[in-house]
């Protein structure tokens, strides 16, 4: 059965560092997302890719935050600037038309 | 803006005892719901979903749900849980209007069995 992959599982990084999240969504979705869990809180939307553009991003997706799909088969989320308080799992999410399908997770620590 | 509440934050149940997990929304317009389970340490797998058609929907693992308009909810229930059943599930809103709508999730209910 395809699946969401995700590297790296567990990625610990200085505060003030870039980190690159990585995705390869299911190969013949159109719809591309990254969402984060904080630690024992709910899952937010953090940004939607279509069509090669952002089709939509939350609040917390300010200017440290960039998405690329470089080569038609990566996803990637940038962190320019890592704070403590982008530690959170973060979750790539692909969708074809109705339903999301979840990667699992790349769990992120700032220190 | 659509919403979505989970009220119970945690739900221990007996093995084999029926369990119901409340989700009501909110939203203006109409809505596709979901609802997502997480086991411990892993990513978020659908476990069934109302688009439309029949109130009643079943889903993996002998869970099913069901929309209430009326009271804008959708909860799950299982007749009788297992041991596996142990994870945290969400229940998730999103509209039907554009392909690429994101979810909006609820708090999430960590429902524990006790053998």
């Amino acid at each position: 059965e395809p699946e969401v992959t995700q590297t790296p599982s567990h990625q610990v990084t200085q505060m003030g560092q870039e980190v690159i999240l990585r995705c390869v969504p299911i190969s013949n979705h159109l719809y591309f997302y990254w969402y984060r869990q904080i630690l024992g809180q709910k899952v937010e939307f953090l940004v939607s890719f279509y069509n090669n553009e952002i089709s939509e991003k939350s609040e917390i997706f300010d200017d440290q935050f960039s998405v690329e799909r470089p080569d038609g088969s990566n996803f990637t989320l940038k962190i320019r600037s890592t704070k403590l308080e982008d530690s959170a799992m973060y979750f790539c999410a692909s969708k074809l038309n109705t339903e999301a399908f979840f990667g699992q997770g790349t769990r992120l620590t700032v220190v | 803006a659509q919403s979505v509440t989970q009220l119970d934050s945690q739900v221990p149940v007996f093995e084999e005892a029926p369990v119901e997990l409340r989700c009501n929304y909110s939203s203006s317009v109409s809505v596709y719901l979901f609802w997502y389970v997480q086991y411990p340490n892993q990513g978020l797998q659908l476990l069934l979903k109302y688009l439309s058609g029949s109130t009643l929907v079943k889903g993996i693992n002998g869970f099913e749900a069901e929309f209430n308009k009326s009271q804008t909810s959708f909860h799950l229930r299982k007749p009788s849980v297992h041991i596996s059943d142990t994870a945290e599930y969400f229940c998730a809103v999103s509209s039907p209007f554009f392909g690429n709508e994101k979810l909006t999730f609820g708090t999430g209910t960590r429902l524990t069995i006790i053998p």
